[in-house]
C-alpha cells in the first residue's frame, strides 16, 4: 500500500517551453501533496504544499507563477514548470500524505533537463 | 522554524557491521520522526518512523531511538548488507502536520 507515482520519470525540453509533471496517489486519498526539488548530493527542498481544492502554499523564494501547482482531486496533483530555463533542470519529487495521517509517501521523482 | 541536523554526512562500514546515523532537532513541538532511504535516481522510501511518545522502535535490522529531552534521534542498522548502501534522511514533523523538515542526508556505503 501507500504507493505514489510520478509521470514522466524523465523529460528533456527546450528552453522556453512548459513541462507538466503528474503525481498520483494510487491506493489512498491524499488531501495534501508536497512538491520538492533536489539538486545533486543535496537534501530535499520543499517548494510548495498543495491541499485538494485550494491554492498551493509556496515556500519563500519559490515563484508561484513559474511553478504552477494544481491539486484538483484527492489522488492527483500536477506541477507545471512554465517557460523552463536550464537553471530549472533538477530532480523533482512529489509526496502525498493520507487524510488524517502524518506519514508522507514519496513518488519516484522526475528528472527534468532543460536545454 | 524547525532545524534538523544530521551526522555524519558519509559513513563507510564493512558488511556485517552496524551503522548509526544521528540527528538533532530544534523545535520541541516536533512529534513525529520518519527516516527515509534514497537510492540513486529514485525517490525517498520510508523505512521506519517514531512518534514522540515512544523511546525506541525496531523493525528487523533497523531500529530508531528518540531522546525528547535532548532532542535527538538515531537510526541503527545492524548486520549491514551491500543493499543498505544509499543516502539516508532523517526528518521531523511539527505538530499541525503541515510539513516535514529534512536533515542533510547521510551517504552510507557498505563494503562487501
Amino acid at each position: 500500500g501507500a504507493v505514489v507515482s510520478q509521470h514522466p520519470s524523465r523529460v528533456i525540453c527546450k528552453s522556453g517551453t512548459s513541462v507538466k509533471i503528474e503525481c498520483r496517489s494510487l491506493d489512498f486519498q491524499a488531501t495534501t501533496m508536497f512538491w520538492y526539488r533536489q539538486f545533486p548530493k543535496q537534501s530535499l527542498m520543499l517548494m510548495a504544499t498543495s491541499n485538494e481544492g485550494s491554492k498551493a502554499t509556496y515556500e519563500q523564494g519559490v515563484e508561484k507563477d513559474k511553478f504552477l501547482i494544481n491539486h484538483a482531486s484527492l489522488t492527483l496533483s500536477t506541477l507545471t514548470v512554465t517557460s523552463a530555463h536550464p537553471e530549472d533542470s533538477s530532480f523533482y519529487i512529489c509526496s502525498a500524505r493520507d487524510s488524517g495521517g502524518e506519514t508522507q509517501y514519496f513518488g519516484p521523482g522526475t528528472r527534468l533537463l532543460v536545454l | 522554524g524547525e532545524n534538523v541536523e544530521q551526522h555524519p554526512s558519509t559513513l563507510s562500514v564493512q558488511e556485517g557491521d552496524s551503522a548509526v546515523i544521528k540527528c538533532t532537532y530544534s523545535d520541541s513541538a516536533s512529534n513525529y520522526f520518519p527516516w527515509y532511504k534514497q537510492e540513486l535516481g529514485k525517490g525517498p522510501q520510508l523505512i521506519i518512523d517514531i512518534r514522540s511518545n515512544v523511546g525506541e522502535k525496531k523493525d528487523q535490522r533497523i531500529a530508531v531511538t528518540l531522546n525528547k529531552t535532548a532532542k535527538h534521534f538515531s537510526l541503527h542498522i545492524t548486520e549491514t548488507q551491500p543493499e543498505d548502501s544509499a543516502v539516508y534522511f532523517c526528518a521531523a514533523l511539527t505538530g499541525g502536520y503541515q510539513k516535514v523538515t529534512f536533515g542533510t542526508g547521510t551517504k552510507l556505503q557498505v563494503i562487501p
